[in-house]
């Protein structure tokens, strides 16, 4: 089956330093991948659409410049978390459309990376 | 998108049939009914989706009402393994949507030996 992975899976950094996050969809081409930010103990939240080739589309209330989003490539899409803080500490997950597959069809996540700033 | 409404949620025998119900009395007739399940710590799993008919798959069935205001998700043989979170959402399908999920609270699921 289709599989998406994420690196690094946890990750600790000091406030105010950048921290890189990589989306790969392994066995297939995605033309739009999707980045989620989840709290404890609450939901995933929609921060943005990443599309191959163009800019990212950020969800209302996401920063832009805080969180750069890079989709340079069919089966690489990378979020930045520039400057970072304690409050952006957060399990970040990422999904993937198949660009093969039917647009009714299912999305594809990763396992997520578990980003803490001290 | 429709929303949905879910219970908080459940507990479940194990080798029990677990019957996880969802509404989306809003639902508009192009927008599917998807089911997802996220395990502590990871990312969330696809289950199933549908848009008025009722779907069987290797995991699981997912049963739409007539009127497609509420659908309820059965997981015939609940094991401890499928303990997790379980979300229902809503989507427009059609080559134009976007693709988005919305993730609603879903349900916990406690599959009890």
């Amino acid at each position: 089956g289709a599989v998406v992975s994420q690196h690094p899976s946890w990750v600790i950094c000091k406030s105010g330093t950048s921290v890189k996050i990589e989306c790969r969809s392994l066995d297939f081409q995605a033309t739009t991948m999707f980045w989620y930010r989840q709290f404890p103990k609450q939901s995933l939240m929609l921060m943005a659409t990443s599309n191959e080739g163009s800019k990212a589309t950020y969800e209302q209330g996401v920063e832009k410049d805080k969180f750069l989003i890079n989709h340079a490539s069919l089966t690489l899409s990378t979020l930045t978390v520039t400057s970072a803080h304690p409050e952006d500490s957060s399990f970040y997950i990422c999904s993937a459309r198949d660009r093969a597959a039917s647009s009714y069809n299912e999305q594809f996540f990763g396992p997520g990376t578990r980003l803490t700033v001290l | 998108d429709a929303k949905t409404t879910q219970p908080p949620s459940m507990d479940c025998a194990e080798g029990r049939a677990a019957n996880l119900p969802c509404n989306h009395s809003t639902i508009s007739g192009n927008e599917y009914v998807y089911w997802y399940r996220q395990i502590h710590s990871q990312g969330p799993q696809y289950i199933i989706h549908g848009l008025k008919n009722n779907e069987t798959n290797e995991m699981a069935s997912l049963i739409i009402t007539e009127d497609r205001k509420s659908s309820t998700l059965i997981l015939p043989h609940a094991t401890l393994r499928d303990t997790a979170v379980y979300y229902c959402i809503v989507r427009a399908g059609g080559s134009g949507n976007t693709g988005k999920l919305i993730f609603g609270q879903g349900t916990t699921l406690q599959v009890k030996p």
